[in-house]
């Protein structure tokens, strides 16, 4: 299986500023037929599923506010939040799609400094 | 907009079969863009994929759970079942429904999420 490494585990980050998650993969996930990341983020707030922001790597979901962005290629990878608002507190994910299973990074804590 | 809703027992004793029903509404299930598949959580901690299931019945599971998992879909319903047999404690944990986009053979990313039911492996 693919693992997936997040870091930081947590990170507190005052309103208006920026917020990085990286996510590294223990292989890559690019396919290089198509140049394509198969990677996408997924935010987690409490008690609720979690919501699609990013499939491909950089591509934003339906919806998903332009503050959030992701970056990368190959194994490793960055979601970024450029203003953090006060909404964005949540658990965020990594997923690769590679190859089967799909496994997920262990998750970053997002909380207001 | 489509809307995934998982149900069954929320209590499940040790050595006997956790079932669930996810019921898709909003949108078609009979669909060769989609997988359907499911997605656990024990509490507190990260997301564990368990399998997918097209439309027609074709089924891929996560090895770690292969031996013990069955997923099954009944397109005239619009629901897919999850059933996971011999649980332990180990098998507590919030279970999800999602609609997977195809990206390749029994391959792809969630993109619609049911709300999740805990279910609670206890004598």
């Amino acid at each position: 299986d693919i693992v997936m490494t997040q870091s930081p585990d947590s990170l507190a980050v005052s309103l208006g500023e920026r917020a990085t998650i990286d996510c590294k993969s223990s292989q890559s996930v690019l396919y290089s037929s198509n140049n394509k990341n198969y990677l996408a983020w997924y935010q987690q707030k409490p008690g609720q599923p979690p919501k699609l922001l990013i499939s491909w790597a950089s591509t934003r979901d339906s919806g998903v506010p332009d503050r959030f962005s992701g970056g990368g290629s190959g194994t490793d990878f960055t979601l970024t939040i450029s203003s953090l608002q006060a909404e964005d507190v949540a658990v965020y994910y990594c997923q690769q799609y590679y190859s089967n299973p799909p496994t997920f990074g262990g998750g970053t804590r997002v909380e207001i400094k | 907009q489509l809307q995934l809703q998982e149900s069954g027992p929320g209590l499940v004793k040790p050595s006997e079969t956790l079932s669930l029903t996810c019921s898709v509404s909003g949108g078609p299930i009979s669909s060769s863009s989609y997988y359907w598949g499911w997605i656990r959580q024990p509490p507190g901690k990260g997301l564990e994929w368990i399998g997918n299931i097209d439309y027609s019945g074709g089924t891929y599971y996560n090895p770690s759970l292969k031996s013990r998992v069955t997923i099954s879909v009944d397109t005239s319903k619009k629901q897919f079942s999850l059933k996971l047999s011999s649980v332990t404690a180990a098998d507590t944990a919030v279970y999800y429904c999602a609609r997977h986009v195809q990206t390749g053979p029994y391959k792809g990313y969630p993109d619609y999420w049911g709300q999740g039911t805990l279910v609670t492996v206890s004598s």
